[in-house]
C-alpha cells in the first residue's frame, strides 16, 4: 500500500510560468514532508520542507503547502527556469519507534521546463 | 565541506553472489540510513543507524543486513543476490535519528544482478 502518492509521472510547462506539483498521503502519522529534486546520476537533494503544524512554507521561487485535512500538499514553483527539469520526489516522515525518522517516498515527477 | 560519499559508483554482480556497499556521512553526522530505489519508483527505506546501533529496519528480508563504524562510515550487506536486486542504492546522513527528517544523500551505487 502507497502511502505517499505522486499521481503524475510527468509534467511540462514554459520556462517563466508556473510549476505545480502535487502530492497525497494517507498516514495521519505523517509529521513532515518534504520535497527532493533528483538529477540523473545524482542523489536526490534537498529543496524545501513543511511541518504538519503549518499550511505554507517558501523558499525563494519554491512554496509548499499543506492541506492536512485532504491529506495533500503541493510544490510550486515560480518562474519556472529550464535548470528545474529534474524528477521531484515528495517524501513524509513520521517518527516511528521512537527514535527512527524513516522518509517514505512517492514515486517522483518529472518535471520539464521548456525554453 | 564534502558531502555524502559512495563507493563504488557502478557495480555489477551475478545472481548468488554477495556484495557490500560503503558509506561516508557528512562530517559531524551520527545517523546513516540506507535507501534502495528501482526504476520508476522512489526511494525505499532499508536501515537507519545511529552510535552503531540499528534504530530501523524497513520490509526488506535477512539477505540485507548493515553495520556502522565508529567514524559513523557504514555498509550494506546484501547476500545471495536475486536479479530483483537491481537498483540504485542510497545513503543519507542526518546529525540524529531525531533530525533524520532532514536527510542529506549521497549520488549512490548501482547495483546491476544478472
Amino acid at each position: 500500500d502507497q502511502q505517499v502518492k505522486q499521481n503524475s509521472p510527468s509534467l511540462s510547462v514554459q520556462e517563466g510560468r508556473i510549476s505545480i506539483l502535487n502530492c497525497d498521503y494517507t498516514n495521519s502519522m505523517f509529521d513532515y514532508f518534504l520535497w527532493y529534486k533528483k538529477y540523473p546520476a545524482e542523489g536526490p537533494t534537498f529543496l524545501i520542507s513543511i511541518s504538519s503544524i503549518k499550511d505554507k512554507n517558501e523558499d525563494g521561487r519554491f512554496t509548499v503547502f499543506l492541506n492536512k485535512s485532504a491529506k495533500h500538499l503541493s510544490l510550486h514553483i515560480v518562474p519556472s527556469q529550464p535548470g528545474d527539469s529534474a524528477v521531484y520526489f515528495c517524501a513524509a516522515s513520521a517518527q516511528s519507534g521512537g527514535s527512527n525518522y524513516k522518509l517514505t517516498f512517492g514515486k517522483g515527477t518529472l518535471l520539464t521546463v521548456n525554453p | 565541506d564534502a558531502g555524502v560519499t559512495q563507493s563504488p559508483t557502478h557495480l555489477i554482480k551475478t545472481r548468488g553472489q554477495q556484495v557490500t556497499l560503503r558509506c561516508s556521512p557528512i562530517s559531524g553526522h551520527k545517523s546513516v540510513s540506507w535507501y534502495q530505489q528501482v526504476l520508476g519508483q522512489g526511494p525505499q527505506f532499508i536501515f537507519q543507524y545511529y552510535e552503531k546501533e540499528e534504530r530501523g529496519r524497513g520490509n526488506f528480508p535477512d539477505r540485507f543486513s548493515a553495520r556502522q563504524f565508529p567514524n559513523y562510515s557504514s555498509e550494506l550487506n546484501v547476500n545471495a543476490l536475486l536479479l530483483g536486486d537491481s537498483a540504485l542504492y542510497l545513503c543519507a546522513s542526518s546529525l540524529n535519528p531525531t533530525s533524520g527528517y532532514q536527510q542529506f544523500f549521497g549520488p549512490g551505487t548501482r547495483l546491476t544482478v544478472l
